[in-house]
């Protein structure tokens, strides 16, 4: 089973609303990836946790938090976003950080902020 | 120069027909290799990691080149359902990050 589960599937929000992403795999993996995908570009890398501690944070604004309250675990706290941060929001998880591992995404979270 | 380059495409292929796509990284230090598909406002799925010694998973065939620093993907007797964008991935020693490419868009035509 490689099932990396995402919540909400759709969400609009107000660029004043707080909001959360919900990620969760039963893999037993123990990294967790977020990534954002604007349409017609490849995902690009928001944040890493590995052993459920931030191993890895793109320079991304602090209008998103992250959050891994276990290792099947994985939150993407929103607030004060823009237009611009509309897109689809992807998890990944990988058995660790070794080298050779595989990523799988979950669904995503198409984010619309108006 | 972009880490991870690829023909954006679009390629048009009869069904049935063979279609190659080649994807080059600039960092010799790459370690990892995956090929990826992602379907319209879907997910990336992973299709096959890319290993030194080539691979092959049913039609679909990736090899490497270390030396000229390129992947490629060969399927064979293309399906309808293979129509999908083809995401080539690196994977650098020491970064530990998916460096993905732009992605070829594939349709095959009935």
């Amino acid at each position: 089973d490689t099932e990396v589960t995402q919540t909400p599937k759709h969400l609009v929000m107000g660029m004043t609303n707080k909001k959360s992403l919900k990620c969760e795999q039963h893999m037993g993996h123990r990294a967790m990836y977020w990534y954002k995908q604007k349409a017609k570009k490849p995902p690009e890398l928001m944040f890493v946790y590995s052993y459920e501690k931030l191993s890895i944070n793109e320079s991304v604004p602090s209008r998103f938090s992250p959050e891994c309250p276990n290792s099947s675990l994985l939150n993407l706290h929103l607030h004060a976003l823009q237009p611009e941060d509309s897109a689809l929001y992807l998890c990944a998880s990988s058995q660790d950080r070794d080298l050779r591992d595989e990523q799988y995404f979950g669904p995503g979270t198409r984010l619309t902020v108006t | 120069r972009k880490e991870v380059e690829q023909d954006p495409g679009p390629f048009n292929v009869p069904e049935g027909a063979t279609v190659a796509f080649n994807c080059t990284y600039s960092n010799s230090a790459s370690q990892s290799f995956f090929w990826y598909r992602q379907d319209c406002r879907k997910e990336p799925k992973l299709l096959m990691s890319v290993y030194s010694s080539g691979n092959e998973d049913g039609r679909f065939t990736a090899q490497l080149n270390r030396a000229s620093q390129y992947i490629s993907l060969l399927i064979r007797d293309s399906k309808l359902s293979d129509s999908a964008t083809y995401l080539c991935v690196v994977l650098n020693f020491g970064n530990e990050k998916l460096t993905f490419g732009t992605g070829t868009r594939l349709t095959i035509i009935p």
